[in-house]
């Protein structure tokens, strides 16, 4: 069974297009996570959130917006996508903040 | 400002050679460290975490050990086989986010 699922695994999309991203964990977490790993493949924190609730916004473009509909899903919507957002995107949870964290597979998205 | 740094960039060993990882860490006000690996193309796997309270922790054939005041961790892997050929990810958190270096990438030759 995958603790930490993302959907799409690959994303091929033009600029200025608009895309989500879906991260379900069944760990029973209560904290989830936003990382970009970019060209460098050096990973950077995105969000935080905690029981639903925003804790870390690590001056992302307003272009990004996080939903957490339950303590399970935290999803990544992308307006007026650009080429600089190519990257790969990691989802990931934790049982608390300051926990051990699991990480999803990642998402390759591509901007042409 | 919050930096995590990993030497080598890159290492090639033979198979069955000990090897050591170096992390270091500018702000030493950390609530733990990660120890992490990555397959090509593939998320990270969870290899050890340390608590700032402690100084070292095992599994199997990995001991990571921490050293808060001067700002290092190191990952020592014994007897090293081909399977351990990968990026290997150090992390430091503070207040809820994790800081990651840039890897070490590890060839193990058989």
């Amino acid at each position: 069974d995958t603790a930490v699922s993302q959907t799409p695994k690959y994303l091929v999309t033009q600029m200025g297009n608009d895309k989500s991203i879906k991260c379900e964990q069944n760990l029973g977490h209560d904290t989830m996570y936003w990382y970009k790993q970019d060209s460098k493949k050096f990973l950077k924190i995105m969000f935080s959130y905690n029981n639903k609730e925003l804790i870390i916004n690590e001056t992302v473009p307003n272009r990004f917006s996080p939903k957490s509909p339950d303590k399970a899903h935290l999803n990544l919507h992308i307006n007026s996508l650009e080429l600089g957002d190519s990257a790969v995107y990691f989802c990931a949870s934790s049982r608390q903040t300051s926990y051990e964290q699991y990480f999803g597979p990642g998402t390759r998205l591509t901007v042409t | 400002k919050q930096e995590v740094t990993q030497i080598p960039a890159a290492l090639s060993v033979p198979e069955g050679e000990n090897l050591v990882l170096n992390c270091s860490f500018t702000d030493s006000a950390i609530y733990n460290l990660q120890w992490f690996r990555q397959d090509p193309g593939k998320g990270l796997t969870s290899l050890l975490l340390i608590q700032s309270s402690q100084r070292e922790q095992t599994s199997g054939r990995l001991n990571a050990s921490l050293d808060k005041s001067s700002g290092r961790s190191t990952l020592y892997i014994a007897a090293s086989q081909p399977g351990d050929s990968a990026t290997y990810l150090c992390a430091v958190e503070y207040g809820n986010k994790l800081v990651f270096g840039a890897g070490t990438i590890l060839r193990v030759k058989s």
